[in-house]
């Protein structure tokens, strides 16, 4: 089955802890991408890699940080200097650097306690 | 930079009636235009691109968007709207000058199929 997974489904964090959100596929695509969904705001691009051990910023990079040490895995650490983390977050892939057809997973509703 | 606008939040229509939900856009050079669906608490779905070719373009669902260069338009259509159409759908847009890959995304349209 080809696709692309995110764990845990749902993340409680307390105020000042650092959570980190999982993100794999298994397409053989070269980028992906981390979203925040929050009502009525539609989705902002927090993160996005072209390629292995290469990231760039998007809109919303404050409080976030990433890695991309496998094609595979674009995991997400929200830290405790984002000042308001509980949303919904989606991990995406594609397969070319030029815009092409994303293809989400399933979603990480994070919320703080 | 490149945008995408939603003009309306909600769309109600009756099942059996045509469908529409909007999408303007701006960007550098020639569009690559998306639709998604996303039902609660789920991720997006793919339903249809335009990168190039014919302005009328067909995808998943019955749905198909119209690519309208002049007013920079590609509104979402449905001949016969089911109830199970109901959903939150997103329009998004890229360009080869907006940096890679990057895609940016409208804010939303609640679409609600009624009996």
């Amino acid at each position: 089955d080809g696709g692309i997974t995110q764990s845990p489904k749902y993340l409680f964090r307390k105020e000042g802890q650092n959570v980190t959100l999982s993100c794999e596929q298994n397409l053989n695509h070269d980028a992906m991408y981390w979203y925040r969904q929050d009502p009525g705001q539609g989705l902002r691009l927090i993160y996005y890699s072209q390629i292995v051990n290469d990231f760039q910023k998007g809109d919303i990079a404050e409080g976030y940080s990433v890695s991309r040490e496998k094609k595979e895995s674009f995991p997400l650490t929200v830290t405790s200097a984002q000042k308001n983390p509980t949303a919904f977050y989606l991990c995406a892939s594609s397969k070319t650097r030029i815009p092409d057809t994303q293809y989400f997973g399933p979603g990480t509703r994070l919320t703080v306690l | 930079a490149q945008s995408v606008a939603q003009p309306e939040d909600q769309v109600n229509v009756a099942e059996g009636n045509p469908l529409t939900v909007k999408c303007t856009y701006s960007v550098s050079g020639n569009p690559y235009l998306f639709w998604y669906v996303q039902y609660p608490n789920r991720g997006l779905q793919f339903l249809l691109k335009y990168i190039t070719g014919d302005n009328l373009v067909k995808g998943s669902y019955g749905f198909e968007a119209e690519f309208n260069k002049s007013q920079t338009s590609f509104h979402l259509k449905k001949p016969s709207a089911l109830v199970s159409d109901s959903a939150l759908y997103f329009c998004a847009v890229g360009g080869l000058t907006g940096g890679g890959n990057k895609l940016t995304f409208g804010t939303g349209t609640q679409l609600k199929v009624e009996l």
